[in-house]
């Protein structure tokens, strides 16, 4: 059964804590995401890779890290210097290529 | 400042009614439009997309609806059911990896 998993769904994070949210995904796609949702909000990218051992910042990376070791997964690591870190965090998945993609999303992880 | 798209626009349908829910894209570069469908605390579902060399596509019970000259995308859900009930919200990309997300419409179904 392909798909995308994200854990824990819920994560607790004490102040001045590094955090890692896991995502993996075995739909064979080169191209994975992590976005942050707020209430009420839209997705704001917060980092890209297209391909193993590369990635690139999205528009709210501070405060962020990232890694690409393997295609099937793209850990995020929520750092002390990123202040606000209570949100929604969703990694999502694409074919690659040069043309338009789906994103395809997991379930989420709530930080609190 | 004030932090705009706390109080999603809400629509708010009879079960049984055809629902329409609108978005305005930005981009006029922008080929390729999905509408996603989120339900609380869940990842966006993809829905149905639409190249802009098109103006309509039809799903199962869904229709995207793309209007290039006022660029406006638009998602009608037919019978709708309260299963339906969540928030749908449209994403534009131009090529690419960049895909910019809309903020979203709550829409409740009344049974």
């Amino acid at each position: 059964d392909g798909g995308i998993t994200q854990s824990p769904k819920y994560l607790f994070r004490k102040e001045g804590q590094n955090v890692t949210l896991s995502c993996e995904q075995n739909l064979n796609h080169d191209a994975m995401y992590w976005y942050r949702q707020d209430p009420g909000q839209g997705l704001r990218l917060i980092y890209y890779s297209q391909i193993v051992n590369d990635f690139q910042k999205g528009d709210i990376a501070e405060g962020y890290s990232v890694s690409r070791e393997k295609k099937e997964s793209f850990p995020l690591t929520v750092t002390s210097a990123q202040k606000n870190p209570t949100a929604f965090y969703l990694c999502a998945s694409s074919i690659g290529g040069g043309g338009p993609v789906t994103q395809y999303f997991g379930p989420g992880t709530r930080l609190l | 400042g004030e932090s705009v798209g706390l109080h999603l626009p809400t629509l708010s349908v009879q079960e049984g009614d055809n629902s329409i829910i609108n978005c305005a894209y930005s981009n006029s570069a922008s080929d390729y439009f999905i509408w996603y469908k989120q339900e609380s605390g869940k990842g966006p579902q993809f829905i149905i997309d639409i190249r802009s060399n098109m103006d309509k596509r039809q799903g199962q019970r869904v229709t995207v609806l793309l209007n290039k000259t006022v660029k406006h995308l638009s998602l009608q859900i037919a019978a709708t059911q309260p299963g339906d009930s969540a928030v749908y919200f449209c994403a534009e990309n131009s090529g690419g990896f960049k895909t910019i997300f809309g903020a979203g419409t709550r829409l409740f179904v009344k049974a």
